[in-house]
C-alpha cells in the first residue's frame, strides 16, 4: 500500500537558519503530494502541494518539489522564522484510492531567536 | 478552498459515556473524512463518510465505537462509544475542495477521557 516517511524530529533551528524536511514517499499511482503545518493547539493547514513530476510546490518561502525518480518531496525554507515552530507532515492522496490521504509521521520544527 | 469549523473545540468527558463531534462545511462537498490525532502521534484515518451511503471505516475501526452520519453535503458527525482514556486523541474531520484534489481540514476536537 501508500505510504509516506519522513525524517524524525524535533529539529532544533536558530532563527534565519535553512530548513529541510525529508519525504520520501511509495505509492502504486500516481499520487499528489502535499505538505500540512499543525502550530501548536490547531488543526492542519494546507501548506503547499504538487501535482504531478517536477511540479513546485510554494508558499509563505516554503518550497517543495515532486521528485518522481527519487520518489520524494523534501520541504525546504531558505531562512526561517520563530513563527514556523510547528509540526510538518508530509502526505499523499491517491486518487485509486478515493483521494484518501496518507500522512508521515509528522516533524516537529523548534525555531529559536 | 472549504472553510470547516468543528463543535465542540474540547470536551473532557467520563469514561464510558459518549461524545457527538459536529463537522460543519460551508460548501457542498461530496466527501469527508473523519482522523484520530494521537498525543505526539500522526493522523489515522478512521472512516470516509459520503452523503447518502454508510460510512467507509478503516481496518481497526468500527461503527459500533465511532457511528458517523452524514445526512446531507454539508454536515457530518462523528460519536465516540463507550469512551475509555484510550480514546483520548484530537479528532478531525476534513473535506475535499472543489477540485478534489486537496483536503482541508477542521480545527479538531480535543478529547480527553477521564
Amino acid at each position: 500500500g501508500d505510504s509516506v516517511t519522513q525524517m524524525e524530529g524535533p529539529v532544533t533551528l536558530s532563527e534565519e537558519a535553512c530548513l529541510t524536511i525529508n519525504c520520501t514517499y511509495t505509492a502504486t499511482g500516481y499520487p499528489s503530494l502535499f505538505w500540512y503545518v499543525q502550530y501548536p493547539g490547531e488543526g492542519l493547514q494546507l501548506l503547499l502541494k504538487a501535482t504531478k513530476a517536477d511540479d513546485k510546490g510554494s508558499n509563505k518561502g516554503f518550497e517543495a518539489t515532486y521528485r518522481k525518480e527519487t520518489t520524494s518531496f523534501h520541504l525546504e525554507k531558505g531562512s526561517v522564522q520563530v513563527s514556523d515552530s510547528a509540526v510538518y507532515f508530509c502526505a499523499l492522496s491517491d486518487k485509486a484510492a478515493g483521494n484518501k490521504l496518507t500522512f508521515g509521521g509528522g516533524t516537529r520544527v523548534l525555531v529559536k531567536p | 478552498s472549504a472553510v470547516i469549523s468543528q463543535k465542540p473545540s474540547r470536551d473532557i468527558c467520563q469514561r464510558g459515556t459518549s461524545l457527538t463531534i459536529q463537522c460543519q462545511v460551508d460548501s457542498q462537498v461530496t466527501m469527508m473524512f473523519w482522523y484520530r490525532q494521537q498525543p505526539g502521534q500522526s493522523l489515522t484515518l478512521i472512516a470516509t463518510a459520503n452523503q447518502g451511503s454508510e460510512a467507509t471505516y478503516e481496518s481497526g475501526f468500527v461503527i459500533d465505537k465511532f457511528p458517523i452520519s452524514r445526512p446531507n453535503l454539508t454536515f457530518s458527525t462523528l460519536t465516540v462509544s463507550n469512551m475509555s482514556p484510550e480514546d483520548s486523541s484530537i479528532y478531525l474531520c476534513s473535506a475535499n475542495g472543489g477540485n478534489q484534489e486537496t483536503q482541508y481540514f477542521g480545527p479538531g476536537t480535543r478529547l480527553l477521557v477521564l
